[in-house]
């Protein structure tokens, strides 16, 4: 089966710019995550949607991040404006059950 | 809240030397205990899990066995290869929570 997509691969923006970053999870899979990982650090979750649904976006800075999952399949991460400590790796993941995640290659964001 | 920790790194091993990456957890209740792994270029990518405690989860080689009572997850494998080089995570989730991982561990094997 396909895989996680994510795009874009790369992304070198400056600071107080905007950027978005897409995601399409695995045909069928209800859950789909998005993590910030910083460099040097395990992946932090940011939201979690079940269906179109939001489940926790707790950590999520939400006076610059957004995100959407239209019609419950891909999803959309938008940072604005963007700070230089938004420099990550912003991965998606997917799942069907809560025990297995399936991870994308990640978008990596640098912030100049 | 439940938190991950994980040994430093990086590890450096030659090839067919035996590999430890110590993980102690804490946790309310019995979380469930994973490996993910990450290749270069690539995504983590689920290695192996244990449920319930005493479990030892396995995959590829690599072994973890589930400690309550000193909760601990060790990842193990008894001889490392050069494509084994990647950067582990141990992770827990409980029921109705989300993952927490750890900071990684990122380990080279040479030749």
């Amino acid at each position: 089966e396909a895989g996680v997509a994510q795009s874009p691969r790369y992304k070198i923006i400056e600071k107080r710019q905007s950027v978005a970053f897409w995601c399409n999870p695995i045909s069928g899979h209800a859950t789909l995550y998005w993590y910030q990982q910083i460099l040097g650090q395990g992946p932090k979750l940011l939201i979690q949607f079940q269906n179109n649904g939001v489940v926790d976006d707790s950590q999520l800075p939400k006076d610059r991040f957004s995100a959407e999952r239209l019609k419950g399949v891909d999803s959309t991460l938008k940072i604005q404006p963007a700070k230089l400590e938004d420099s990550a790796v912003y991965l998606c993941a997917s799942s069907r059950g809560i025990e297995k995640l399936f991870f994308g290659s990640g978008t990596q964001l640098s912030v100049l | 809240g439940n938190s991950v920790t994980q040994m430093e790194g990086p590890v450096t091993l030659s090839e067919e030397a035996f590999l430890t990456i110590n993980c102690t957890y804490t946790a309310t209740g019995y979380p469930s205990l994973f490996w993910y792994v990450q290749y270069p270029g690539e995504g983590l990518q689920l290695l192996l899990k244990a449920t319930k405690a005493d479990d030892k989860g396995s995959n590829k080689g690599f072994e973890a066995t589930y400690r309550k009572e000193t909760t601990s997850f060790h990842l193990e494998k008894g001889s490392v290869q050069v494509s084994d080089s990647a950067v582990y995570f141990c992770a827990l989730t409980g029921y109705g929570q989300n993952f927490v991982f750890g900071p990684g561990t990122r380990l080279s094997v040479l030749p």
